[in-house]
């Protein structure tokens, strides 16, 4: 199964900041995925990240808080702008390499202050 | 609204002492129910897809069941290093490779 990796693994931020999460594939993939994991919580879609297109995202998600990039079949990055404390979540990304099942990377730990 | 619910939401267990865990269910035509296993700090990792009423899967202490409203994943004989919160997750004909999540089940096996 394909090696997933994130940068970074965990980061501390200033409200008002931005922060870019890169999630890389050792193999090419159709489909990523980007999730939100809000503490004691369990794990929810915020956008399909398409390849050579702009990304979909989910009600209550938008473009402008969490920019997402796909330049390849190996790469994508997922932006939270404008940070607040509510912004403090582990974000995951995933794929689907064919089959309905998804495969986790191993999550960006995030904190505002 | 495609659903999903598991319970407990936490469950202790001596080490041998199996159990079952619940995952109730609503969703516009199951493309697959899905189980993972999540360790403090880790992302989930992949147990089962389960895909029609009636289907089973195992692996080692673990076995997933399905039927049209709800899945168990049943742990026999469990060890400590079953210690881990359990998902369950949907995907509903109407998405596009979106999972729903439940809340999970946290489950610790003491010695």
């Amino acid at each position: 199964s394909a090696v997933i990796s994130q940068k970074p693994s965990r980061d501390i931020c200033q409200r008002g900041t931005s922060l870019t999460i890169q999630c890389q594939v050792d193999s090419q993939v159709t489909m990523m995925f980007w999730y939100r994991q809000q503490p004691g919580q369990s794990l929810t879609l915020i956008a399909t990240a398409n390849q050579g297109s702009e990304a979909t995202y989910e009600s209550g998600f938008v473009i402008d808080k969490f920019p997402i990039s796909r330049p390849n079949l190996t790469f994508s990055t997922l932006t939270v702008s404008n940070m607040s404390p509510e912004d403090s979540s582990i974000y995951l990304c995933s794929l689907s390499s064919g089959g309905n099942e998804q495969f986790f990377g191993p999550g960006t730990r995030l904190t505002v202050l | 609204e495609d659903q999903v619910t598991q319970s407990p939401e936490a469950l202790r267990l001596q080490e041998g002492e199996s159990s079952s865990l619940n995952c109730s269910y609503t969703v516009s035509g199951l493309r697959g129910l899905f189980w993972y296993r999540q360790d403090p700090g880790k992302g989930p990792e992949f147990l089962f897809t389960l895909y029609s009423a009636g289907e089973e899967k195992e692996k080692e202490r673990l076995k997933a069941t399905l039927t049209k409203k709800e899945s168990f994943l049943h742990i026999t004989a469990p060890k400590p290093e079953d210690s881990a919160t359990y998902l369950c997750a949907v995907q509903g004909s109407s998405n596009t490779g979106k999972l729903i999540f439940g809340q999970g089940t946290t489950l610790q096996v003491k010695p």
